[in-house]
């Protein structure tokens, strides 16, 4: 089965400062889809940066960047200058390309310090 | 521009009362449309995804159900609620391109007492 794994339940960052959310995912697929996705406090979910396989360059937004590791099966968030708007849950998600299925991971609930 | 409505908001029922959570979309035409559940420390469950009027895909067996009467709408259903269906549901689309971004909805919370 594929999955998503998202090994810190919680993280802490002070402001400005920078930090990283791990995720790991099980697929056999060559081909899929990778995404970030944020939710607030408010619990709207917004995305937050997409990442295709078959591009070898790490997609990136703003102050958010992936670094996308294919052979390791890895899709890391990397949140500069953290601001405290950035305070929320993050989701990984995967979706193999040809279905219409997302998986999701557990979150990691992330907590920007003044 | 695409809007996501859903509703109710909140919604507390007792065991074995039915369910009925409604969402619809605005703004595009023959979006594929999901129904997840978002449990504490679980992340979201895929529950149900549609890719056209009448095409229901079911991802886990359990007693909810989804239907799909018009091509923008997309509804969540019960006949008896269970105390495990307490939980944030929450709605989204997609446009029908391979890895599309999904758009979520406000959400519901259900609780089951």
């Amino acid at each position: 089965a594929q999955t998503v794994t998202q090994s810190q339940p919680e993280m802490s960052v002070q402001e400005a400062e920078t930090v990283t959310l791990s995720c790991t995912y099980d697929t056999s697929e060559n081909n899929y889809y990778l995404f970030w996705y944020k939710q607030p406090p408010s619990r709207q979910m917004i995305l937050v940066i997409r990442q295709e396989a078959y591009k070898q360059q790490n997609a990136t937004e703003n102050r958010f960047s992936v670094n996308f590791q294919k052979a390791a099966k890895s899709f890391s968030l990397k949140i500069s200058d953290s601001q405290l708007g950035d305070t929320a849950m993050y989701f990984c998600a995967f979706m193999p390309s040809g279905t219409y299925k997302y998986i999701f991971g557990t979150g990691t609930r992330l907590k920007v310090l003044a | 521009s695409q809007t996501i409505h859903q509703w109710p908001a909140t919604l507390v029922q007792p065991v074995g009362s039915p369910l009925s959570l409604e969402c619809t979309v605005e703004g595009t035409s023959n979006p594929n449309l999901y129904w997840y559940r978002q449990a504490a420390g679980r992340g979201l469950q895929l529950l149900f995804y549609s890719v056209g009027i009448g095409q229901i895909s079911s991802e886990v067996p359990q007693n909810l159900s989804a239907s799909r009467p018009q091509d923008r709408q997309f509804i969540l259903s019960s006949k008896k609620l269970l105390l495990s269906d307490s939980g944030f549901y929450l709605c989204a689309w997609t446009l029908t391109g391979a890895g599309s971004e999904q758009y979520f909805g406000p959400g519901t919370r259900l609780t089951v007492t």
